[in-house]
């Protein structure tokens, strides 16, 4: 049963370019997380998700950033015009509807 | 708001010590808790969790009690090994919330040989 993926892994951008990261919950979930890991920090939560809806967005920056969920494909991140101050690892995480979320591998965005 | 404390690092340890992370959280509800670990370059994996108060989790030779009196949920191990130098995050989760996590800082522990 294969966990959360994430895609890219790894993902360079300029500075005013576009970041559209991707995660895939594990089998039979369907709520998603984003949480964001500064250097040196612990996780922030950005925004939890449902298929089709965005249930809480209280963790994300007001301009640039947005979510979604679609009813078929994985759920996105997208950071607009990215900024060096967006780097960092970005974490999905899924779960059933229970506590228990679990994590993917993260993908670590850098901002030239 | 709900928020975490967990002492900072790093934790450098021989092995065979005994290893303990303090956490401390606040909360208006009744949280579940859960200790996470990360090691390099990976994502979050779950240690262990509890649930209500009292309740004790264990894993791998982990071991934590939620504490209610104290508010507290800190991580032991009674003997480390090379292996278990990683970054630890103690976090909480709201029900009334969505079951958000919220994370302390987290804490690095290097094992030496």
């Amino acid at each position: 049963n294969a966990g959360v993926m994430q895609n890219p892994r790894h993902l360079v951008r300029r500075r005013g370019q576009e970041a559209r990261l991707r995660c895939s919950p594990m089998k039979g979930h369907s709520h998603v997380y984003w949480y964001r890991q500064l250097p040196e920090e612990g996780l922030k939560f950005m925004v939890y998700l449902q298929k089709e809806n965005i249930i809480d967005e209280s963790g994300m920056p007001k301009e640039r950033f947005s979510a979604e969920f679609p009813k078929e494909g994985p759920s996105i991140l997208r950071i607009q015009q990215v900024v060096r101050g967006d780097s960092a690892a970005y974490f999905c995480a899924s779960s059933g509807g229970e506590e228990t979320q679990y994590f993917g591998p993260g993908t670590r965005l850098l901002v030239l | 708001g709900d928020s975490v404390t967990q002492m900072e690092g790093p934790v450098t340890l021989s092995e065979e010590a005994f290893l303990t992370i303090n956490c401390t959280y606040t909360a208006t509800g009744y949280p579940s808790l859960f200790w996470y670990v990360q090691y390099p370059g990976e994502g979050l994996q779950l240690l262990l969790k509890a649930t209500k108060a009292d309740d004790k989790g264990s894993n791998k030779g982990f071991e934590a009690t939620y504490r209610k009196e104290t508010t507290s949920f800190h991580l032991e191990k009674g003997s480390v090994q090379v292996s278990d130098s990683a970054v630890y995050f103690c976090a909480l989760s709201d029900r009334a919330a969505g079951n958000k996590l919220t994370f302390g800082g987290g804490t690095r522990v290097l094992v030496k040989p």
